[in-house]
Order: C-alpha cells, then structure tokens, then sequence
C-alpha cells in the first residue's frame, strides 16, 4: 500500500519557538494533503485540507497564522506551529491522498507528539 | 457540513464472540465509507472501505455494511481476537479530489481473552 513518512515522531520544545512538522507520500503523489490533530482518547479534528500549488483551506476554530501550512510540491507538505505554547501540546497527524495508484484512499502518517515547556 | 455519529464509544467483547460498530452521516452525497483502526500511539490503518454502490463488502473476519437509504453503515467483527484491541473510527467521504474525510469520534474495542 502507499507508504506516508511523517518526520519527526516527537518533538519537545521551549514556548515561544516554532516546529515545523513534515509528511511525505514516498510511492505516490498526494494531490490533497490533511493536517489532524488528535488528543488522547479523542477522535481526529480535522485542521486543514491542503491541495498542491494552492493555500489550505483551514477549518472553522484553527488559527492559519499559528498553523502554517505548505504544500509545495505532490510529495511534501509542512505544519509549522509558530510561536508554540503549552496548549499546542498534542498528536499532530498527516494524512495524504493521491491519484490513482492511492485509490483516492486517505493514508496516514505515523503522527507527530509535540510538546511545549 | 457532514455529520458522522458513531456508537458505542467503548465496546468490550469475549475472545470469540462479535463486535459491531455502526455509525450514521447525514450528507447523502457522501459515497465512500472508510474504517481505520488505531492502535495505541500507532497511526490510523485502513482496514476496510465501502462505497456507495455497494451495500456489503467483506474481507475475512471483517465486513461492512451500508444503507443509504438511512444514511448508516456498520462494521462487524466476526471471532474476534485480542489483537483486534484498538479504536477503530468511522468516516464519510465525497469522494472528489477536494472532498475530506469526516471522523466518527471513535470507538474502543476491548477483546478480554
């Protein structure tokens, strides 16, 4: 099956500074690329929806000033939290999906455990 | 925008025995059903999808069923095995190159062996 590669799988850092999360298709190209977040026992908030070349559509609630997100190429696509506070503390899951080969099927990444001191 | 309930939130079975989960939407353009299963820390995996123009598909020990007339679709697990154990979510999809998945909040699954 398609293969995406989320790097890195945790990441602690200091308040106030900037991570920057990236979620790859390895076998495929990913013409729409979502950025979840997830809390512990809970299901998986939509955060934005991103389509190559063109700006993510950001769901009702998620700041796009705070969640940048870049989809630069079919393969790649980046979630920076800016300016990361304690309450950014969470599972941040990618999920790509591709063309044909994909099926149209959404994969996941292995989700990314972001904490902030 | 598309609703999608899923129930129950916990379910626990016998080593065995069958688990269902069901969940309902409410858009009726929705025309593909995925289920994921997620272990603990592990990332979502597709173990099963439905689309519209299919009432029933199975896959082993797993099956789906959809009605769209009542806009509700289930997974059954049949001889349910303890590494079945996980949360397993519901989703609803229009299927378009700009359509997004809708999440069931999920369910967990507890096989005692």
């Amino acid at each position: 099956g398609a293969v995406v590669s989320q790097h890195p799988s945790w990441v602690i850092c200091k308040s106030g500074t900037s991570v920057k999360i990236e979620c790859r298709s390895l076998d495929f190209q990913a013409t729409t690329m979502f950025w979840y977040r997830q809390f512990p026992k809970q299901s998986l908030m939509l955060m934005a929806t991103s389509n190559e070349g063109s700006k993510a559509t950001y769901e009702q609630g998620v700041e796009k000033d705070k969640f940048l997100i870049n989809h630069a190429s079919l393969t790649l696509s980046t979630l920076t939290v800016t300016s990361a506070h304690p309450e950014d503390s969470s599972f941040y899951i990618c999920s790509a999906r591709g063309g044909i080969m994909a099926k149209n099927i959404q994969y996941f990444g292995a989700g990314t455990r972001l904490s902030v001191l | 925008g598309e609703n999608v309930e899923q129930h129950p939130s916990t379910l626990s079975v016998q080593e065995g025995d069958s688990a269902v989960i069901k969940c309902t939407y409410s858009d009726s353009a929705s025309n593909y059903f995925p289920w994921y299963k997620q272990e603990l820390g592990k990332r979502p995996q597709l173990i099963i999808d439905i689309r519209s123009n299919v009432g029933e598909k199975k896959d082993q020990r797993i099956a789906v069923t959809l009605n769209k007339t009542a806009k509700h679709f289930s997974l059954h697990i049949t001889e349910t095995q303890p590494e079945d154990s996980a949360v397993y979510f519901c989703a609803a999809n229009i299927n378009t190159n700009a359509g997004k998945s809708t999440f069931g909040d999920g369910t967990t699954l507890t096989v005692k062996p």
